[in-house]
């Protein structure tokens, strides 16, 4: 199947600083990725659509100037958390729609543990 | 989009059947459903998606009845590596650009 690459997988981070995550469909093109966020043993919560070439779409709650999400080509979204702080440290796993008729629509990263402390 | 019910959590023992029930008593006339498996600190992985009567592949059936409102994961003789939540989603996969909306997932433990 195809294969969503997400980077790094795991990042520690002091308060305040700013960290970009990396989300990359490798074998195919896709026109919209989501970013979710997972506490532990809770269930993933949709953060925002990226849109390859236009603004994101934040779900209600979601600081946009806190989650910066870049979709600047077919294949690459990043999610940037800024000023980074404890009560961010999370799971962040992305998906990238497939735009095949494949089974399958909907590939996700293999996630990313951010620790701030 | 359809919201889904799960139960929180279930329990077997290695080589038996599990079967694990979703309702979606609101999934829309483009609606499919589609199942997927986590484990911990990993992303999701797809194991079936379908529509109505049953699917079947390689790991997994998925029996829905005629009015979907429900359906039910099967997994046939599982396997301690089969511990993991199992998510039930409800959407049409054909609107391009749709998130997919988890819910509280079902944690099954296998024991030996």
């Amino acid at each position: 199947g195809a294969v969503v690459s997400q980077h790094p997988s795991r990042v520690i981070c002091k308060s305040g600083t700013s960290v970009k995550i990396e989300c990359r469909s490798l074998d195919f093109q896709a026109t919209t990725m989501f970013w979710y966020r997972q506490f532990p043993k809770k269930s993933l919560m949709l953060m925002a659509t990226s849109n390859e070439g236009s603004k994101a779409t934040y779900e209600q709650g979601v600081e946009k100037d806190k989650f910066l999400i870049n979709h600047a080509s077919l294949t690459l979204s990043t999610l940037t958390v800024t000023s980074a702080h404890p009560e961010d440290s999370s799971f962040y796993i992305c998906s990238a729609s497939h735009p095949g008729p494949t089974n399958e629509k909907l590939f996700f990263g293999s996630g990313t543990q951010l620790s701030v402390l | 989009l359809a919201k889904t019910t799960q139960p929180i959590s279930m329990d077997s023992y290695e080589g038996q059947e599990v079967n694990i029930t979703c309702s979606h008593n609101n999934i829309a006339t483009n609606d499919y459903i589609t199942w997927y498996q986590q484990f911990p600190s990993q992303g999701p992985r797809f194991i079936i998606q379908g529509y109505k009567t049953k699917v079947t592949n390689e790991v997994a059936s998925l029996f829905i009845p005629a009015d979907r409102k429900s359906s039910t994961l099967s997994l046939p003789r599982v396997s301690l590596s089969d511990t993991a939540v199992y998510y039930c989603l409800v959407g049409d996969p054909n609107q391009a650009g749709t998130a997919l909306i988890f819910g509280k997932g079902t944690t099954l433990s296998v024991s030996s």
